[in-house]
């Protein structure tokens, strides 16, 4: 069981550029997550999903955009990256949204923005 | 606001002790509280969750207390080992959402 991946595991983009971070998950969870990771910041959300079809945003959703078109996949574009952006992105799932279920966490993905 | 508090500085111990971690949080109620390992490089691993009505949560060498009152959780590694060595992250929920800290690190000493 693979749990959570990512993809790519790292990249680098020049400013300007649409980027697709893909997330998979083979958990059959209903919840899953975008984080984004900066030093001295913790771990930040940025998009979530309930269930395959509905999306809200997280604290940080500006420049970021997410689409659950079915229970495993949860990809996240960015439509015109900023080196703002620069970060490493952690993707999650949870078997629902409340605070009893655990997180999964995938390995993450390092983008950065020239 | 909703705020997090972790200790910044990184706590080094020797092996075999027991290493406490600070969790404060303010501005907000968390029905369940979760605490999470990450090591450099890979996603953050779960460990424990407590909820608002427990008091004391335990698991293996590990050890979390949750005081509503003084809206504080603190976090126990007894009988550290050099493997212990990660950053903890503290990760209240409430509002709908998890919410974590900047995380802790330990560094047991061989």
């Amino acid at each position: 069981i693979a749990g959570i991946t990512q993809a790519p595991t790292s990249q680098i983009l020049a400013a300007g550029r649409r980027m697709t971070l893909r997330c998979t998950q083979d958990m059959r969870h209903n919840a899953m997550y975008w984080y984004r990771q900066d030093l001295g910041l913790g771990l930040r959300l940025i998009h979530y999903s309930n269930t395959a079809g509905t999306t809200g945003k997280g604290e940080v959703p500006d420049g970021y955009s997410v689409s659950r078109a079915n229970t495993d996949d949860f990809p996240l574009t960015l439509a015109s990256a900023v080196p703002s952006q620069t970060s490493v992105y952690f993707c999650a799932s949870s078997e629902g949204l409340a605070g009893g279920h655990e997180q999964f966490f995938g390995p993450g993905t390092r983008l950065t923005v020239l | 606001s909703q705020k997090i508090e972790q200790n910044s500085e990184a706590l080094n111990i020797q092996e075999g002790k027991t290493a406490t971690l600070t969790c404060n949080y303010t501005n907000y109620s968390p029905a369940y509280l979760q605490w999470y390992r990450q090591d450099p490089g890979r996603g953050p691993v779960f460990l424990l969750l407590i909820r608002e009505n427990e008091k004391e949560k335990r698991k293996e060498r590990l050890k979390v207390t949750f005081d509503t009152t003084l809206k504080q959780s603190l976090f126990h590694i007894t009988a550290s080992q050099p493997a212990d060595s990660a950053t903890y992250l503290c990760a209240p929920y409430g509002n709908n959402r998890l919410a974590f800290g900047k995380g802790n690190q330990v560094v047991v000493i061989p």
